[in-house]
């Protein structure tokens, strides 16, 4: 069984288009997250949920906008792409806050050109 | 703290010898640390959690050592094996009791010799 899944794996888009990857967990978590990985590998927090309520926003552009319809859901809309957007994408969900451990997707990658 | 414009360290290790990787964290009140396995084309799987009223904590081939007078932690990885070849992350929560942020170490990826 899958614990959390993203969809889609692969995404390839123009600069200027609005995009979006959803996310499910079946774990029973009250909190989810989306995380950018760069090409460095380097992996950065953008968004935290607790149940369906944003809790983080990491200076994320406004270009981004999270939605969590449900506490199994969180699913990440891009307007207007940018060359820069390119990444992989990694949605996480853990019980509860800080001091446990996450579960995360397969991830989504995301190429602009 | 962010890295900007770094290289993944890399650790390369013969198969069957123990592998160490390193992570350095910077905040002394952290009281919680997560190492994370990441395969190529998956996301970050968590491998071992630890304490910071401890200073070693078991696993099944693996041991998290936590030294908090010079705030390091490091993953012992016991007769490394081909499938221990991925990315390792230590993550600690930012902030206070309750955060529902995490701060990702740069990664050290580990590569195992035949």
């Amino acid at each position: 069984d899958t614990a959390v899944s993203q969809t889609p794996k692969y995404l390839v888009t123009q600069m200027g288009n609005d995009k979006s990857i959803k996310c499910e967990q079946n774990l029973g978590h009250d909190t989810m997250y989306w995380y950018k990985q760069d090409s460095k590998k380097f992996l950065k927090i953008m968004f935290s949920y607790n149940n369906k309520e944003l809790i983080i926003n990491e200076t994320v552009p406004n270009r981004f906008s999270p939605k969590s319809p449900d506490k199994a859901h969180l699913n990440l809309h891009i307007n207007s792409l940018e060359l820069g957007d390119s990444a992989v994408y990694f949605c996480a969900s853990s019980h509860g806050s800080g001091k446990m451990k996450q579960y995360f997707g397969p991830g989504t990658r995301l190429t602009v050109t | 703290g962010e890295s900007v414009g770094l290289h993944l360290p890399t650790l390369s290790v013969q198969e069957g010898d123990n592998s160490i990787i390193n992570c350095a964290y910077s905040n002394s009140a952290s009281d919680y640390f997560i190492w994370y396995k990441q395969e190529s084309g998956k996301g970050p799987q968590f491998i071992i959690d630890i304490r910071s009223n401890m200073d070693k904590r078991q696993g099944q081939r693996v041991t998290v050592l936590l030294n908090k007078t010079v705030k390091h932690l490091s993953l012992q990885i016991a007769a490394t094996q081909p499938g221990d070849s991925a990315v390792y992350f230590c993550a600690e929560p930012a902030g206070s009791s309750g955060t529902y942020k995490y701060i990702f170490g740069t990664g050290t990826r580990l590569k195992v010799l035949a």
